[in-house]
């Protein structure tokens, strides 16, 4: 079957660093997105990993392990507007970019 | 630059009527187009995909139906809508296949009466 497991809710204070985990179990693999969406918009993009390793881009960094089948989203010095929840879709395999989403990670960012 | 619409916005519907929501691209060319669902608190569900004019993919089965009448026209309807359709609807695009990202258009929140 199709799982991918991401915490609900996390909480964090402003100029933090918080990490949220993701761990998958999907027939194929062919690489993994991270997207934020804030309440009532459409996901924007923030990552893809498809080797394994951690892949930095400015605050966000993200980091794949495709053995243990686990992908991490790291944000540094998070400020007020991070306040998001933050998705985690596997590519499957097969082609034409079907994706499977998470339940995405609600996190609150608080001064 | 490449962009997304979606219309309407916000739509509040009565159970058994029809529905139409419409999504297109601009920008670019043969993308590949994808129907979102996203119920509350869940997350996004596939519904359909299509690579090209005419062709249409269902991920999941149920009342609804998706077509593709031009190249960067994609299109979500049912005949009869059951309370179960709410939710948030999100169309996107991508190119080619393997790791490109998809990118979202603004959704259609539908309520369902």
């Amino acid at each position: 079957g199709q799982n991918i497991d991401q915490p609900t809710e996390m909480t964090a204070t402003e100029g933090a660093i918080v990490q949220i985990n993701c761990t998958y179990q999907t027939s194929g693999f062919n690489g993994l997105f991270w997207y934020q969406q804030h309440a009532g918009e459409a996901p924007t993009f923030l990552s893809y990993n498809v080797l394994d390793g951690l892949e930095e881009k400015g605050r966000f960094s993200s980091f794949l392990s495709r053995s243990k089948g686990y992908s991490y989203l790291l944000l540094k010095e998070l400020q007020m507007k991070d306040s998001a929840s933050y998705l985690c879709a596997v590519i499957r395999g097969g082609g034409y970019n079907k994706l499977i989403f998470g339940a995405g990670t609600r996190l609150a960012v608080h001064p | 630059s490449q962009t997304i619409h979606q219309w309407p916005a916000t739509l509040v519907q009565p159970v058994g009527s029809p529905l139409s929501l419409e999504c297109t691209v601009e920008g670019t060319s043969n993308p590949n187009l994808y129907w979102y669902r996203q119920a509350a608190g869940r997350g996004l569900q596939l519904l359909f995909y299509s690579v090209g004019i005419g062709q249409i993919s269902s991920e999941v089965p149920q009342n609804l139906s998706a077509s593709r009448p031009q190249d960067r026209q994609f299109i979500l309807s049912s005949k009869k809508l059951l309370l179960s359709d709410s939710g948030f609807y999100l169309c996107a695009w991508s190119t080619g296949t393997g790791g490109n990202e998809q990118f979202f258009g603004p959704g259609t929140r539908l309520t369902v009466l």
